[in-house]
């Protein structure tokens, strides 16, 4: 059963355009919510989150958008740049005894053509 | 400050083998959980260590194994490994691994079984 789900696996855009990342979720109990940027053989960097009580959160070129109501969260990237090249991760926090448990959704390799 | 160290970066065992990997948190964290990468399954939670406690086990079978010592320094074990076992490990530390924030990774260990 995968709680969290980003159905692109991958998505291309042009230097200087919004880059959109999408993340879709199950679990009513998720309350916290985080965007990580991977390179192939490094760990997870954290970009940003958002608390399930707020419904945008914005940081720099980087803004998560939340929808409670269709369990949806998207990334924008603007303006996306070739060193956004990776992979994104969204991952999500149920709160309670869930003491140190992300669960992550499978990945959106973003390129970013110059 | 230093950030998560994870040690060794890269492994080699056979089959049957058992192996131990090292994690050191940030300074001041004093939750480490682990995690399992694979191309199949994705990002998946293995287990979570506070003071010298697991608090938190994802579904792995008992061959995987944690424990934390005083300083927080934590180190994951497998055993009678599997060609499965391949994989990316990653750990992550945070200030109390309660709440989804302030979670940083380590650059992982690639463990290769043959």
């Amino acid at each position: 059963d995968q709680q969290v789900k980003q159905n692109s696996p991958s998505l291309s855009v042009q230097e200087g355009r919004i880059s959109i990342l999408n993340c879709d979720y199950t679990n009513s109990m998720f309350d916290y919510f985080l965007w990580y940027k991977k390179y192939p053989a490094e760990g997870p960097t954290f970009l940003i989150s958002i608390s399930s009580i707020k419904d945008k959160n914005e940081d720099g070129r980087f803004t998560v958008f939340l929808n409670k109501s269709a369990k949806h969260l998207s990334l924008h990237i603007v303006p996306s740049q070739p060193g956004d090249s990776a992979v994104y991760f969204c991952a999500a926090f149920a709160g309670g005894t869930s003491y140190g448990k992300l669960t992550f959704g499978q990945g959106t390799i973003l390129t970013v053509h110059p | 400050k230093a950030g998560v160290t994870q040690t060794p970066r890269y492994l080699i065992k056979t089959r049957g083998q058992q192996v131990t990997l090292s994690c050191s948190p940030i300074s001041g964290h004093r939750s480490v959980s682990w995690y399992q990468q694979t191309p199949g399954q994705g990002l998946q939670f293995l287990f979570e260590y506070f003071s010298e406690t697991q608090r938190n086990k994802g579904n792995f079978p008992g061959r995987f194994s944690g424990r934390q010592f005083s300083n927080s320094r934590s180190e994951m074990n497998v055993s009678t490994l599997e060609l499965g076992d391949s994989a990316l490990y990653l750990c992550a530390s945070s200030p109390t691994g309660q709440g989804g924030y302030g979670y940083t990774f380590g650059s992982g260990t690639r463990l290769t079984v043959v």
